[in-house]
């Protein structure tokens, strides 16, 4: 069965740096997401991506994040300067329409020290 | 967005059947119902999805009255490894848009 994918699994960064998270999405699907949960927290979302744009996106995702779609099979999240508060599971989800159905990758955990 | 409620945690016995039941009084007539599962550390992961009646798939059963105002997933025989939270999302149709994550159902399997 095909899987969405992410790398790397665990990710340390020192405050400040940049990090940028990895996901391979379903192959034929064609829309994406990104979504994160702090420890103990809900999942929440962050941002989604269909035909190269982002169609949606939260107060979370600030100036800080950006996506993209580099090759036609990854999906990026970068955070540019990384704060403490950023330290969560990352997740990234895809869509094939007409189904619904987000699939979801296993995560990144990203510890910010 | 129609919002969800459901309990918070429930323990179970190893092989007994567990219903988690889910309120969502203000779902819309193109919205679906999905239900995830979640190991810690791990991502969400699929279970059902239905719109109105009775789904079944190999892993569990999702039951949706007429009015759509509730919906109840029905594991049958669980296992220790069936221990996670369980979450109930209203998803719209055709828009493609971002879930809402509730907290959940924590199930926790008793040997």
């Amino acid at each position: 069965e095909p899987e969405v994918t992410q790398t790397p699994s665990h990710q340390v960064t020192q405050m400040g740096q940049e990090v940028i998270l990895r996901c391979v999405p379903i192959s034929n699907h064609l829309y994406f997401y990104w979504y994160r949960q702090i420890l103990g927290q809900k999942v929440e979302f962050l941002v989604s991506f269909y035909n190269n744009e982002i169609s949606e996106k939260s107060e979370i995702f600030d100036d800080q994040f950006s996506v993209e779609r580099p090759d036609g099979s990854n999906f990026t999240l970068k955070i540019r300067s990384t704060k403490l508060e950023d330290s969560a599971m990352y997740f990234c989800a895809s869509v094939l329409p007409p189904q619904e159905t987000q699939y979801f990758g296993p995560g990144t955990r990203l510890l910010v020290l | 967005l129609a919002k969800t409620t459901q309990p918070i945690s429930m323990d179970s016995y190893e092989g007994q059947e567990v219903n988690i039941t889910c309120s969502h009084n203000n779902i819309a007539t193109n919205d679906y119902i999905t239900w995830y599962q979640q190991f810690p550390s791990q991502g969400p992961r699929f279970i059902i999805q239905g719109y109105k009646t009775k789904v079944t798939n190999e892993v569990a059963s999702l039951f949706i009255p007429a009015d759509r105002k509730s919906s109840t997933l029905s594991l049958p025989r669980v296992s220790l490894s069936d221990t996670a939270v369980y979450y109930c999302l209203v998803v719209f149709s055709g828009g493609y848009q971002k879930v809402t994550f509730g907290t959940g159902t924590k199930l926790q399997v008793i040997p």
